[in-house]
């Protein structure tokens, strides 16, 4: 069955400190991997898309990995601010047929910065 | 920057009734999705369509849900005879092309559906 775990559910952090959040997925066949935020009430934002030949991919302060052969990816983020408070999910797309974007969503990593 | 837009962004309705939710995809965007988040669980993948036609679903859509683009522009979801479990945050997502390493998704901001 394809799923997508992520770790730790919550984190509690300082601001300026930095935090790494974690991802796995048995996910077949593999297409790509997304890691969106999602503040409180509102639609997913993409941070980073990586494909199977990607190992690491930066957008500003984020910077994911994933290694493809673990099924694993994790999400950095450095020098937390105040406005990082929110949901991080790990998403994964399946390719059924050539197609694409039939996205597996985790249920994410609830991140709270704190002053 | 385009965006995808929903409406409403909040529906009451009470059991049984039928709704339709709304949306605006991004205008050059070729594939249209519908997902849903129940309170405190993850989203959950409901339709893909293209070329005016379904191109694939989930379990969780059945006969009760219906999608339509009735014109060029607008995207909807139709949810008959609605129950409480129908009670969610519904996404609309649009996206360029559906093949090769960049499809990204971009989301709407949501549609809250309360059921009573």
């Amino acid at each position: 069955k394809n799923q997508v775990e992520q770790s730790p559910q919550s984190l509690i952090i300082l601001e300026g400190k930095n935090c790494t959040l974690q991802c796995n997925y048995t996910v077949s066949p593999f297409s790509n991997l997304r890691w969106y935020k999602q503040d409180t009430g509102r639609g997913p934002v993409s941070l980073t898309i990586m494909t199977f030949s990607e190992n690491t991919k930066s957008n500003g302060r984020y910077t994911a990995t994933l290694d493809a052969d673990t099924k694993q990816s994790s999400l950095h983020i450095t020098a937390s601010q105040l406005s990082d408070s929110a949901s991080y999910i790990c998403v994964v797309s399946a390719r059924y047929g050539g197609a694409t974007n039939k996205l597996i969503f985790g249920t994410g990593t609830l991140l709270a910065v704190q002053p | 920057e385009p965006e995808v837009t929903q409406t409403p962004s909040h529906q009451v309705t009470q059991m049984g009734q039928e709704v339709i939710l709304r949306c605006v995809p991004i205008s050059n965007h070729l594939y249209f999705y519908w997902y849903r988040q129940i309170l405190g669980q993850k989203v959950e993948f409901l339709v893909s369509f293209y070329n005016n036609e379904i191109s694939e679903k989930s379990e969780i859509f059945d006969d009760q849900f219906s999608v339509e683009r009735p014109d060029g522009s607008n995207f909807t979801l139709k949810i008959r005879s609605t129950k409480l479990e129908d009670s969610a945050m519904y996404f609309c997502a649009s996206s360029e092309t559906n093949r090769g390493l960049n499809t990204e998704a971009f989301f709407g901001q949501g549609t809250r559906l309360t059921v009573v």
